[in-house]
């Protein structure tokens, strides 16, 4: 079984101000990861994967995020958090051949003036 | 290229009654999936096809819940006897497995169920 623990459902930061959304993850076998964010009255949309090879992924907006297997964290990052950053972030965990992901409960991110 | 669609986007109903949600996927996407959203939690895995056929259901499917998607192409979702506890978020994803599954998953906007 695998499973997903977003830490704090609410983060707030100030515009400019680094952004850190905590994702800890369960998986008894090599894990596919992944981060997508959802804009109010809007489907959920990919922001960055990790499947296998380097542990540092890049993604959309400026978005990073890192693959630790030891600590099966991948916590998402960016150096300077954006107005437009404003949303929901599902971190999910999912496997090859999986077909399904299990997401985590999300966080949602305000980001202040 | 159009993306996932979903209709409706919105439907209040009565306690008791069947309701049917629709999903179009990506055109050239083989997997279709079906997830429930509540407040304040994430999607939550209901049921996944590769073409026309079911490939795994959620516990979380009960008896009311059934799932088709007949020609390989749209999905319909249909919920019957619906209950105040159905009251949800229903999405609908997609993605293309040519072997080896990348996993990530083409949402559509969801169709947000009330039931009263």
């Amino acid at each position: 079984a695998q499973s997903v623990t977003q830490l704090g459902s609410h983060v707030s930061v100030s515009e400019g101000a680094l952004v850190l959304l905590r994702c800890n993850y369960s998986s008894s076998v090599p894990p596919y990861l992944f981060w997508y964010v959802q804009y109010p009255n809007q489907g959920l949309q990919l922001l960055l994967k990790y499947t296998t090879g380097a542990t540092l992924v890049k993604g959309i907006n400026g978005f990073e995020a890192e693959f630790k297997k030891s600590e099966t964290s991948f916590h998402l990052t960016k150096p300077s958090a954006h107005m437009s950053d404003a949303a929901e972030y599902f971190c999910a965990v999912g496997r090859n051949n999986a077909g399904k992901s299990t997401f985590g409960d999300g966080t949602t991110l305000t980001v202040k003036p | 290229d159009t993306g996932v669609s979903q209709d409706p986007r919105h439907k209040i109903t009565k306690r008791g009654q069947n309701v049917t949600f629709r999903c179009d996927p990506i055109s050239e996407h083989n997997r279709l999936y079906w997830y429930r959203q509540t407040l304040g939690q994430g999607p939550e895995f209901l049921t996944y096809f590769q073409n026309e056929a079911q490939l795994e259901k959620s516990r979380l499917l009960s008896d009311r819940f059934s799932a088709e998607r007949p020609k390989g192409s749209f999905s319909t979702l249909e919920i019957q006897r619906t209950e105040q506890g159905d009251s949800a978020m229903y999405l609908c994803a997609s993605n293309q497995f040519r072997g080896r599954d990348t996993g990530e998953l083409f949402f559509g906007e969801g169709s947000r169920l009330t039931v009263l």
